[in-house]
């Protein structure tokens, strides 16, 4: 059982916005900035989207945006393309015991 | 462009050592912005970060707490290169394994910005 908590499923048509919520403790999300999101298509590694709960890596389109409110942090993809159909994976910084924890995924379909 | 190249074998025998190497080419493992950390996925624990090595005027080394009796990775400076030790593998341990670099300089240590491609590997008899 992954740390953070993710919805297993999110969907939407082509241009329309969804929103992805990851939820965890004080202790990770809730503490600390570090929250980040992952894109992974089938067979394939994992894709850095965000950082820092809201900072996009260069490359990354602006259609992807994340935020945090207490313990949930959350990814937003708006004018949603085919492309963009994938898993989507959080993760977020959890104190110098623990290190880094994940979420269990996301499978984001575009209908 | 940074790459990390990951080889190692597909399948390793119960109480045996699994052992990986994450090569790297466009950084260094000694960079001082850097950190180098070894991920692994399944369908039963999901991702789960193992460990990372990383080089602040002396090298450091860091385990995920459930792991640190069994784990090891250390840097190879002559080869651009670190390494995953687990020993005293279980079935359990079957999965996808991932190197993938931290940027403490330009993103986050804990937003991993390159990974290798994967490998995956069977632990059974």
């Amino acid at each position: 059982q992954s740390a953070l908590t993710q919805p297993p499923s999110a969907s939407g048509s082509p241009g329309q916005s969804v929103t992805i919520s990851c939820t965890g403790t004080r202790s990770d999300v809730g503490g600390y900035n570090y929250v980040s999101w992952y894109q992974q298509h089938p067979g394939k590694a994992p894709k850095l989207m965000i950082f820092e709960v809201s900072k996009r890596p260069s490359g990354v389109p602006d259609r992807f945006s994340g935020s945090k409110s207490g313990n949930t942090a959350s990814l937003t993809v708006s004018g949603l393309q085919a492309e963009d159909e994938a898993d989507y994976y959080c993760n977020s910084y959890a104190g110098s015991n623990n290190f880094v924890v994940f979420g269990g995924g996301t499978k984001l379909t575009v209908l | 462009q940074v790459q990390l190249q990951q080889s190692g074998p597909g399948l390793v025998k119960p109480s045996q050592t699994l052992s990986l190497t994450c090569a790297i080419s466009g950084d260094s493992v000694s960079s001082n912005s850097a950190t180098w950390n070894w991920i692994r996925q399944s369908p039963s624990r999901g991702l789960e970060w193992l460990g990372r090595t990383y080089y602040r005027s002396k090298w450091y080394n860091d385990y995920a707490v459930s792991l640190k009796s069994r784990i090891t990775i250390n840097p190879d400076t002559s080869k651009n290169q670190f390494s995953l030790q687990l020993n005293f593998v279980t079935p359990d341990d079957t999965a996808v394994y991932y190197c993938a670099r931290g940027n403490c300089g330009t993103t986050s240590c804990w937003g991993f910005d390159y990974w290798g491609q994967g490998t995956r590997v069977t632990v059974s008899s």
